[in-house]
């Protein structure tokens, strides 16, 4: 079984730090990484996906991934107390029938 | 505007009464999938369609039916509904494209089996 592991927190930050999740993967063929957003109560929304090794950086979010050591993170920077959701890692299975979801990291920005 | 659209979004109902939850996209995405989500196991895939009369099982597919007639329509049937299956559902589809993954969700749909 293919999974996708998250500390489910919650993770605590002020508001204006750097909140850094993280997930890890067990498919060593995966390609293709995805960070979703949910709301409580919520459908979750696409952030950011990422492909290749190293960082990828769009506005506040900063993906990071490192396929070596199965692993993959999201950094919010200036973090705002309207960026508390629970967050998704996700991973294309290498047969592209699906994502498979980590159980979400859920992340509280204090003001 | 672009959407995934799900029916009912709040149900409650009894054991056995047999139940269908509708979805529909107006993406003409070839790709369309359900997932229920449960706290401490996340979202976890239920049946998906490829394309129109096209459907193959998920992670969790007991005790649940699909259909793929038309391309924008999935519903999600119930026969006999059980309380184990009381859970927030999620229709999503996508774009049959290899550069991304990503998936649209419907607002959800949370079910109550008495």
């Amino acid at each position: 079984q293919k999974e996708v592991e998250q500390n489910s927190g919650p993770l605590s930050v002020p508001e204006g730090a750097i909140a850094s999740l993280n997930c890890t993967y067990s498919d060593r063929g995966s390609q293709s990484f995805f960070w979703y957003r949910q709301y409580s109560g919520k459908s979750p929304e696409l952030i950011m996906f990422i492909y290749s090794n190293g960082d990828k950086e769009d506005g506040r979010f900063t993906a990071q991934l490192n396929k070596a050591s199965q692993y993959v993170s999201l950094l919010i920077r200036d973090s705002q107390p309207s960026d508390s959701a629970t967050y998704l890692c996700a991973v294309k299975d290498t047969g592209f029938q699906k994502l498979v979801f980590g159980t979400g990291t859920r992340l509280l920005v204090s003001p | 505007e672009a959407q995934v659209t799900q029916n009912p979004r709040y149900l409650i109902t009894v054991t056995g009464k047999k139940l269908t939850v509708t979805c529909s996209q107006n993406m003409n995405h070839e790709y369309m999938s359900w997932y229920r989500q449960d706290p401490g196991l996340g979202l976890r895939q239920i049946y998906y369609s490829m394309n129109v009369e096209v459907t193959d099982k998920g992670d969790v597919p007991e005790g649940y039916k699909v259909s793929r007639k038309e391309k924008r329509n999935f519903p999600l049937i119930l026969e006999s509904p059980s309380p184990n299956q009381t859970s927030l559902y999620f229709c999503a589809s996508r774009p049959d494209r290899l550069d991304t993954g990503e998936l649209f969700f419907g607002e959800g749909s949370r079910l109550t089996v008495l």
